[in-house]
């Protein structure tokens, strides 16, 4: 168990809708990471959190945002969704130290959505 | 332009073997760090193994060890004595210290042990 918890596991939902993602850090990590996984794609990274603060962007669409909360969990919010989004969508933390180089990622069991 | 290239999409390997799994990496930054990370069919990632681009030797953790070649910018990962349960798939990854804290990961190499 990696101590990061994402919820839900699965959701199922259709085009053009709006959906939420959940993640909950390990007990003390400050920096959550959002990645997306897809067959064409591979990992990608799409966002990461220090403390609240937004603190590098990767390939993020418009239609997706996410913040962090002072209780230090994350959500991520997918609108308009299209059939292209669906994919397993990770949560990792860490306790990032800038300029440190070994912090390694603690990632969650993922959030599988499914757009039809 | 790829960061990290794993050109292997899969690989066969009998139990009890060894198997390299190929890693390329590009990067400026004189100070970075390397991870393999392994994926199973349940689809959770685990954590195998890190390399510093300073650290003069080789990183070893149990049966995974990284064959690391600043000059030629690879970092292989080698499983020695290869278990079933090591069927999987493997990422490699990096950070470079002036990107903040993400990892940039690889295509990933389907690893498949045979019995």
């Amino acid at each position: 168990d990696s101590g990061v918890t994402q919820t839900p596991k699965h959701l199922i939902t259709a085009t053009g809708q709006r959906v939420t993602l959940r993640c909950s850090p390990r007990s003390g990590d400050l920096s959550v990471y959002w990645y997306q996984q897809s067959l064409d794609q591979g990992l990608q990274f799409l966002i990461q959190y220090y403390n609240g603060e937004e603190r590098a962007k990767g390939n993020i669409l418009e239609r997706f945002s996410a913040q962090q909360f002072p209780d230090l969990h994350s959500e991520l919010n997918l609108s308009s969704l299209e059939l292209g989004d669906s994919a397993l969508y990770f949560c990792a933390s860490s306790s990032y130290t800038q300029g440190a180089t070994n912090e390694k990622l603690f990632f969650g069991s993922g959030t599988q959505l499914s757009v039809l | 332009a790829q960061k990290i290239t794993q050109t292997q999409p899969g690989m066969f390997v009998q139990e009890k073997e060894a198997v390299t799994l190929d890693c390329t990496y590009d990067t400026s930054d004189p100070s970075y760090g390397l991870f393999w990370y392994k994926q199973p069919s349940s689809g959770e990632m685990i954590f195998l193994i890190y390399q510093g681009s300073y650290d003069q030797q080789n990183a070893t953790e149990g049966r995974y060890s990284l064959n690391f070649q600043k000059a030629r910018k690879s970092a292989n990962l080698v499983i020695s004595a290869s278990q079933l349960g090591d069927s999987a798939m493997y990422f490699c990854a990096m950070r470079e210290q002036n990107q903040g804290g993400k990892l940039i990961f690889g295509q990933g190499t389907e690893l498949s042990v045979k019995p």
